[in-house]
């Protein structure tokens, strides 16, 4: 079955100190990816996506993802992080022969140290 | 700018009672989905349509019924509530399949 890995149940990062959050997803074919943050209380806004063309990918916030094949990996990472950047964080991924059904991650919760 | 409105909020019910969660948007999207959240196990599809008149389940679809009778609502509807239903509830839209999902606040449902 298809299945998306966050290894992180919760990480914690100095305010200033950059960070990277993984995501692993489990099926060949080419996916759809994507990170959502959700602040404690609220829905879930996307942070970016990747479909094709630059496996680099820049978000809003100042968040950047990698998208590997070699490692079916989707990183998320942001040089500098700041105390408002707690909060959960999901990784998604879609396939076009599942009709594009996101299949999510358990998410990754982010602690900023002051 | 509204985007998508879920109401209510917070709901406390009863084990056996029924009731409807509403989930509106107004950005004309043909993609409506119901997703649950709980805690370690980040957003289980429950049911979603693609478009007034069409809809299919997810992959905990067990225990809740949807209707699309128009591109803007999408209800979700618990028929008969139990103790495992309890969870935080989240309407999604998005133009195409494959484009961004909108979100909803969320509704807190317990059940007791």
């Amino acid at each position: 079955a298809q299945s998306v890995t966050q290894p992180d149940i919760h990480i914690t990062v100095s305010e200033g100190a950059s960070l990277e959050l993984r995501c692993n997803y489990s099926y060949g074919a080419t996916p759809y990816l994507f990170w959502y943050v959700q602040s404690p209380g609220q829905g879930l806004q996307l942070l970016l996506k990747y479909f094709s063309g630059d496996t680099l990918v820049q978000g809003i916030k100042g968040f950047e993802a990698e998208f590997k094949r070699s490692q079916s990996s989707f990183n998320l990472r942001k040089p500098s992080v700041h105390w408002s950047d707690a909060a959960e964080y999901f990784c998604a991924v879609g396939y076009m022969d599942s009709n594009y059904q996101l299949i999510w991650g358990a998410g990754t919760k982010l602690i900023i140290k002051p | 700018n509204a985007g998508v409105t879920q109401t209510p909020k917070f709901q406390v019910l009863k084990t056996g009672q029924s009731m409807t969660l509403q989930c509106a948007q107004d950005m004309n999207h043909e993609y409506m989905s119901w997703y649950r959240q709980d805690p370690g196990m980040g957003l289980r599809l429950i049911h979603y349509s693609v478009g007034a008149g069409i809809t299919d389940q997810g992959e905990v679809p067990n225990g809740y019924n949807v209707s699309r009778s128009t591109t803007e609502d999408f209800p979700l509807r618990l028929l008969s509530a139990a103790p495992s239903q309890t969870s935080v509830y989240f309407c999604a839209s998005s133009y195409s399949d494959s484009a961004e999902a909108f979100f909803g606040q969320g509704t807190r449902l317990t059940v007791v």
